[in-house]
């Protein structure tokens, strides 16, 4: 079974502009979660999809949204890119809602953003 | 604030050599998962443990949960190269319904 995968892996941008992510899931997933890692802040939730609806959200200003597919695929988006957006961003997926407990997460290998 | 403190930050050992890895909390969580992630590459899940007090063992990892579920432990038993990585412990809040991330401890066993 294939695991999931982020397009692209890398990815430059200056700021002011806006930048979309992909997640694909793990075949039969219907969760979708995403994260920021920064050497700072550590691995932080952005927020979680299930069957195409926001299920959860952290504490991020509304440049970042995001936005899930009926195929479960799910994409995320930032705008007006900022210096400090410069980071590792990761998506996990999960047979169902994540944050129970009991569900295990899958990461991807995740899209590192330069905002220069 | 963060709400998951995990020590050391960085440690560097020889091959063959024991250690432990603390993830403390001033807050109770209903669950605390360990990961562990190589360059390139995201978390991998090594364990998830729930009630307190429990010892779960992964080889020659052992992760511990405290009693009263604001903290967890992992040991490694004669670390060997291929346990390089940043660990990770996340722990779920009861009603939250989302993981909240340590700070990380990144290992590094020589040969």
């Amino acid at each position: 079974k294939a695991g999931v995968t982020q397009t692209p892996r890398y990815l430059i941008k200056t700021r002011g502009q806006q930048v979309t992510l992909s997640c694909s899931p793990i075949s039969g997933h219907r969760s979708v979660s995403w994260y920021q890692q920064t050497p700072g802040q550590g691995l932080q939730f952005l927020f979680e999809y299930f069957s195409e609806t926001q299920r959860n959200k952290g504490n991020f200003p509304g440049r970042f949204s995001g936005r899930q597919f009926s195929n479960s695929r799910s994409e995320m988006n930032v705008s007006t890119l900022e210096l400090g957006d410069s980071a590792l961003y990761l998506c996990a997926s999960s047979l169902a809602p994540s944050g129970g407990g009991q569900e295990t997460q899958y990461f991807g290998p995740g899209t590192r953003l330069l905002v220069l | 604030t963060q709400l998951l403190e995990q020590s050391p930050q960085f440690l560097s050992i020889q091959e063959g050599e024991n250690l432990t890895v603390y993830c403390n909390s001033s807050s109770v969580f209903s669950s605390l998962q360990w990961y562990r992630q190589e360059p390139g590459e995201g978390p991998v899940l090594l364990v998830t443990v729930v009630t307190g007090g429990e010892v779960k063992k992964l080889k020659r990892l052992t992760f511990q949960f405290g009693d009263a579920r604001k903290d967890s432990s992992l040991h490694i038993t004669a670390a060997q190269p291929g346990d390089t990585g940043l660990y990770l412990c996340a722990g779920n809040r009861a009603g939250t319904y989302k993981y909240i991330f340590g700070t990380g401890t990144r290992l590094k066993v020589l040969a």
